[in-house]
């Protein structure tokens, strides 16, 4: 089945202890990307990557971090999490033209 | 800047149409017209989209002005599950930014 991954998929933590959210894709993608979600504000780009070895700040990179060392993984990381990160984040991707974006199911993270 | 405008809620009876509208004025010739939908805090998910020619698929039909300057969503049937956050959104199909507005809250009742 097509799929997009995230784990964790709940995490609770607190202030300063680093913290990786894994997001795996089986669908051969090239595109992948993070968002967050807050109450009022809507769907929110973090980081995007085109491609291995390729990524950029979506709109609002503060505080976080990426990699894209394989095609299926695009990690997101937290090096010092502060509790404006509290928040439900939604890893993406989708194909050479993205067209049609998959999402997760979502990670919900609460920062103490 | 928004994109697009839509209202921010609508209710609709199960089994009869669902009819979205979404404004556009702004879009450019090279801009698609995207739905997806959001059921309670679950990823959001594809439903359709189009240029300028009307669209249909298994979840919806897509109308979309001559002028492009605005479309709707339609969903034939609704059903309870079909409550969600529906979102249109413009954009060139390898735009690497896929912007949400706030979308309308469509709630089917029985």
């Amino acid at each position: 089945e097509a799929q997009v991954t995230q784990n964790p998929r709940y995490l609770i933590t607190v202030t300063g202890k680093k913290l990786t959210v894994t997001c795996s894709q089986n669908m051969n993608h090239e595109y992948m990307s993070w968002y967050r979600q807050d109450p009022g504000l809507g769907l929110r780009q973090i980081y995007y990557s085109m491609n291995v070895e390729v990524t950029d700040k979506g709109d609002v990179p503060e505080g976080y971090k990426v990699s894209r060392k394989e095609k299926r993984n695009f990690p997101l990381i937290l090096e010092s999490p502060s509790p404006n990160q509290t928040s439900l984040y939604f890893c993406a991707s989708s194909g050479p033209f993205q067209e049609t974006q998959y999402f997760g199911p979502g990670t919900r993270l609460l920062v103490l | 800047d928004a994109k697009t405008t839509q209202p921010p809620s609508m209710d609709c009876a199960e089994g009869r149409a669902a009819n979205l509208p979404c404004n556009h004025s702004t879009i450019s010739g090279n801009e698609y017209v995207y739905w997806y939908r959001q059921i309670h805090s679950q990823g959001p998910q594809y439903i359709i989209h189009g240029l300028k020619n009307n669209e249909t698929n298994e979840m919806a039909s897509l109308i979309i002005t001559e002028d492009r300057k605005s479309s709707t969503l339609i969903l034939p049937h609704a059903t309870l599950r079909d409550t969600a956050v529906y979102y249109c959104i413009v954009r060139v199909p390898n735009d690497y930014k896929l912007s949400f507005g706030a979308g309308t809250t469509v709630t089917v009742r029985a």
